[in-house]
């Protein structure tokens, strides 16, 4: 299985809902990516996790909270959040992070996010 | 900043023609990754090249990379309409373990 998948796709909240976007990936993966895309823009990392824990935050805001419940599953909780933060929310994975380490990472097709 | 700068933004050629992109980057890096982007859907890995290399071929994709100018190329071949996306480039720092992506060369392949 060299798939990552993302649920849901479409999500449309307001800006006082609490949500969560879910990742997964069965390939014994051990880092985990969330990047977030915005029209015509490349993608922006947003978290790393290496072996489950937060490795890189790239100074996201607390409305946005990552979680690594186990080694296949990433969450992104999401609360209070504004408008502009309507984007393609991307998970990806790949075999590690480090010295050594090539990091072809693998994306899921990816959140539609709306922030009304 | 390791993040690559792919040149064009945009490109529109005839089917069957070679597409060629580039990619120049600022820092020392470990590997340089191609990927593709279909319209609003995830990316796809094409294709990775290490530091030490300088050339790899992967079906009718060509990468080059000369470290010397911090610099690379795409150059897919015989090109098809299924090839219509936006191609990014993304240096790996050997310094962290970021992936900063380019700001995407969109190809578009005419029928």
């Amino acid at each position: 299985d060299t798939e990552v998948t993302q649920t849901p796709k479409h999500l449309v909240m307001g800006m006082t809902n609490k949500k969560s976007l879910k990742c997964e990936q069965h390939m014994g993966h051990r880092a985990m990516y969330w990047y977030k895309q915005k029209a015509k823009k490349p993608p922006e990392l947003m978290f790393v996790y290496s072996y489950e824990k937060l490795s890189i935050n790239e100074s996201v805001p607390s409305r946005f909270s990552p979680e690594c419940p186990n080694s296949s599953l990433l969450n992104l909780h999401l609360h209070a959040l504004q408008p502009e933060d309507s984007a393609l929310y991307l998970c990806a994975s790949s075999q590690g992070i480090g010295a050594g380490v090539y990091n072809e990472q693998f994306f899921g097709p990816g959140t539609r996010l709306t922030v009304l | 900043s390791q993040q690559g700068e792919e040149d064009p933004q945009a490109l529109s050629i005839q089917e069957g023609e070679n597409a060629t992109m580039n990619c120049s980057y600022k820092t020392s890096i470990n590997n340089l990754q191609w990927y593709r982007q279909n319209s609003g859907r995830g990316l796809v890995h094409l294709i990775l090249i290490r530091s030490n290399e300088r050339e790899k071929h992967s079906g009718r994709l060509r990468v080059t990379l000369d470290t010397s100018k911090k610099s690379s190329s795409l150059l897919i071949t015989a090109s098809r309409a299924a090839d219509t996306a936006s191609y990014f480039c993304a240096p790996r720092s050997n310094r962290d373990d970021k992936i900063i992506f380019g700001k995407g060369t969109r190809l578009h392949i005419l029928p």
